[in-house]
């Protein structure tokens, strides 16, 4: 059964250092997402890109964060300069279309990012 | 007001009982709603989704959305212990992409 997935599982870096992570959406899908979890807490959206733009976008998604989908299979969220509330659990979720408004979304395992 | 309200739990359950998880919510532009259960060091997983008001069932899984009381439920019969999970709420609205979710209710289901 196709999956997203997702690399790093886990990474380490110092504030104010730039990470990537990333995303490899299952092969058809059209729609891309990020979410993140911070630790005990509930799941926050970030980004939605669809036809190589962002389509809608939270409050958390500042000028520190951009999204990318550079070779047309993987698809990367990037953190400038990290701040230690970045730390949390990263999700990249993928989906075909929007048939009837709504999609069946598939999340990755995430990448667990701890800002030190 | 929190815009998705869902009571954390845990809730622990002995194996066979009716599961009944509820979430609020205050934004009355939401139509589609979701639920989601995430294992540990999972991503989540859609369940299933309602449209506007009304029920849907799936094998053991009844969803129903009250729009006027702004109240949404999800019923697990003949519960077992692989249901043992963390169960999400999540809404969106018409046309839009951001998901919103509940803080999760974390279910143990006894064997």
């Amino acid at each position: 059964e196709p999956e997203v997935t997702q690399t790093p599982s886990h990474q380490v870096t110092q504030m104010g250092q730039e990470v990537i992570l990333r995303c490899v959406p299952i092969s058809n899908h059209l729609y891309f997402y990020w979410y993140r979890q911070i630790l005990g807490q509930k799941v926050e959206f970030l980004v939605s890109f669809y036809n190589n733009e962002i389509s809608e976008k939270s409050e958390i998604f500042d000028d520190q964060f951009s999204v990318e989908r550079p070779d047309g299979s993987n698809f990367t969220l990037k953190i400038r300069s990290t701040k230690l509330e970045d730390s949390a659990m990263y999700f990249c979720a993928s989906s075909e279309d929007l048939t009837g408004g709504l999609e069946t979304q598939y999340f990755g395992p995430g990448t667990r990012l701890l800002v030190l | 007001q929190k815009e998705v309200e869902q009571d954390p739990g845990p809730l622990s359950v002995p194996e066979g009982a009716i599961v009944s998880l509820n979430c609020t919510y205050s934004n009355s532009a939401f139509q589609y709603f979701m639920w989601y259960r995430q294992y540990s060091r999972k991503g989540p997983e859609l369940l299933m989704y309602t449209y506007s008001s009304g029920n849907k069932e799936d094998g053991r899984f009844t969803a129903q959305v009250d729009k006027s009381s702004k109240y949404i439920s999800l019923f697990i019969r003949d519960s077992q212990p692989s249901d043992s999970a963390t169960y999400l709420c999540a809404m969106r609205r018409t046309g839009g992409f951001k998901t919103i979710f509940g803080a999760g209710t974390r279910l143990f289901v006894k064997a």
